[in-house]
């Protein structure tokens, strides 16, 4: 079946960096698109980035852009997340999800139709 | 604040139907198409209702979703103690470019 195993959280110091991982296995990775969720402590879920199945297109929460690069190996069957620049603000659980497949198109505009199977996350906490 | 607004609790007696709502724009739920999510108490959240009204094989069809204009709705049928759970929907906002999620509601099954 679909799995999604996320590593890489920890405590890290404001300003330092961190790169979370999200192993995949069930599915052809390289098909899919995929996403990174956050939730802060007691908080809602929030959208931090997504990528395409091949990796051309990204697209990033205001939040992280500039700070966060999404990127994938499909050779490893691998998700990444690269998060620089950390902030307190930052800290909460990180979910890898996979993408539904396919598309929803409207008035030429198209996007993906959004989160599928989700892992059970990572705790990334910002904190000196 | 969440683009995406939903009511911060909910609840209902077994076997009673519930329903959340979900109020947007025209940038997002009204372009767009909604998702929506449960969250049991420490899981991940996990895919209900894709594409405003579908279910994904192995979701109990006690749980239906529609969508009108800017507002969709979850309705949960024949209200059973383990659906007590955070709900929240989801949508792409064209604006933002980006995902959105509601804020969350939190069913108690009195």
């Amino acid at each position: 079946q679909v799995q999604l195993v996320e590593s890489g959280g920890g405590v890290v110091q404001p300003g330092r960096s961190l790169r979370l991982s999200c192993a995949a296995s069930g599915f052809i990775l390289s098909r899919n698109g995929m996403h990174w969720v956050r939730q802060a402590p007691g908080k809602g879920l929030e959208w931090v980035a997504t990528i395409s199945y091949d990796g051309s297109n990204k697209d990033y929460a205001d939040s992280v852009k500039g700070r966060f690069t999404i990127s994938r190996d499909n050779s490893k069957n691998t998700l990444y997340v690269e998060m620089n620049s950390l902030r307190a603000e930052d800290t909460a659980v990180y979910y890898c999800a996979k993408d539904l497949g396919g598309q929803h198109c409207s008035g030429g505009r198209c996007h993906s139709y959004g989160m599928d199977v989700w892992g059970q996350g990572t705790t990334v906490t910002v904190s000196s | 604040q969440s683009v995406l607004t939903q009511p911060p609790s909910a609840s209902g007696t077994p076997g009673q139907r519930v329903a959340i709502s979900c109020s947007g724009s025209s940038s997002n739920i009204g372009w767009s198409i909604v998702n929506w999510y449960q969250q049991l108490p420490g899981t991940a959240p996990k895919l209900l209702i894709y594409a405003n009204g579908h279910r994904p094989s192995g979701v109990p069809d006690r749980f239906s979703g529609s969508k009108s204009g800017t507002s969709a709705t979850l309705a949960i049928s024949g209200l059973q103690s383990e659906d007590e759970a955070d709900y929240y929907c989801a949508t792409w906002d064209d604006s933002l470019n980006g995902w959105v999620f509601g804020g969350g509601t939190k069913l108690t099954v009195l």
